[in-house]
């Protein structure tokens, strides 16, 4: 596709229950990240993919927050046993180098946890 | 570790007025500095970077910016704004220690009024 795809757009799901995120990154963009932003928050840095390096996860708040690229495309945030406080939009970026010159960033997922 | 500071969270302008957003950094390496914005209800897009060379840079929409390593800040500005020109500006570095991670200021809500 022509920009960074992510799905689904809203997602409203039961307090305690699973959620995955997924994003598609540009093709060929070999750094990934997931960001949280919440209102009065900004941009809260997730979790960080470049390459085959081991990703920089020094953002994720919590045991329940995962993510993982398989084979350097497709990233999936996995938040278990969600709480209300993870309600947010869940943005994903993807840039094309190690110096990055620009992040092209997905429309978001909104998550409500009820 | 390098932060990043947006001192203002809000900016109410008269329209045709100037504005300067401000954005202060620290990090102990080198640095790349971007501006992004958020239109309501859109994604983040690229205003405009530092990566090298002249410390006034030009980005999209009229803005600029001016990197100042003495005063470690990367401020925004326009000589005179449109309406529509509200939005929310996010000031983000990246550099070598953090393996060219971008992270984001908690971001300047502009408010620009007739």
């Amino acid at each position: 596709g022509a920009g960074v795809s992510q799905s689904p757009s809203n997602k409203v799901t039961e307090k305690g229950k699973d959620v995955e995120l997924r994003c598609d990154p540009i093709s060929g963009h070999t750094a990934l990240y997931w960001y949280r932003q919440s209102l009065g928050q900004g941009l809260e840095f997730l979790i960080y993919f470049q390459g085959n390096s081991a990703p920089d996860k020094s953002g994720l708040p919590s045991d329940r927050f995962s993510a993982e690229r398989t084979g350097g495309s497709v990233s999936t945030l996995t938040i278990q046993r969600t709480q209300q406080e993870d309600s947010a939009v869940y943005l994903c970026a993807s840039s094309s180098r190690r110096v990055n010159t620009e992040a092209f960033f997905g429309q978001g997922t909104r998550l409500t946890v009820v | 570790a390098q932060s990043v500071t947006q001192l203002d969270s809000q900016v109410p302008v008269f329209e045709e007025a100037p504005v300067e957003l401000r954005c202060n950094y620290s990090s102990s390496v080198s640095v790349y500095l971007f501006w992004y914005v958020q239109y309501p209800n859109q994604g983040l897009q690229l205003l405009l970077k530092y990566l090298s060379g002249s410390t006034l840079v030009k980005g999209i929409n009229g803005f600029e910016a001016e990197f100042n390593k003495s005063q470690t800040s990367f401020h925004l500005r326009k000589p005179s704004v449109h309406i529509s020109d509200t939005a929310e500006y996010f000031c983000a570095v990246s550099d070598l220690n953090s393996g060219y991670a971008l992270n984001f200021g908690k971001g300047t809500s502009l408010l620009v009024t007739p």
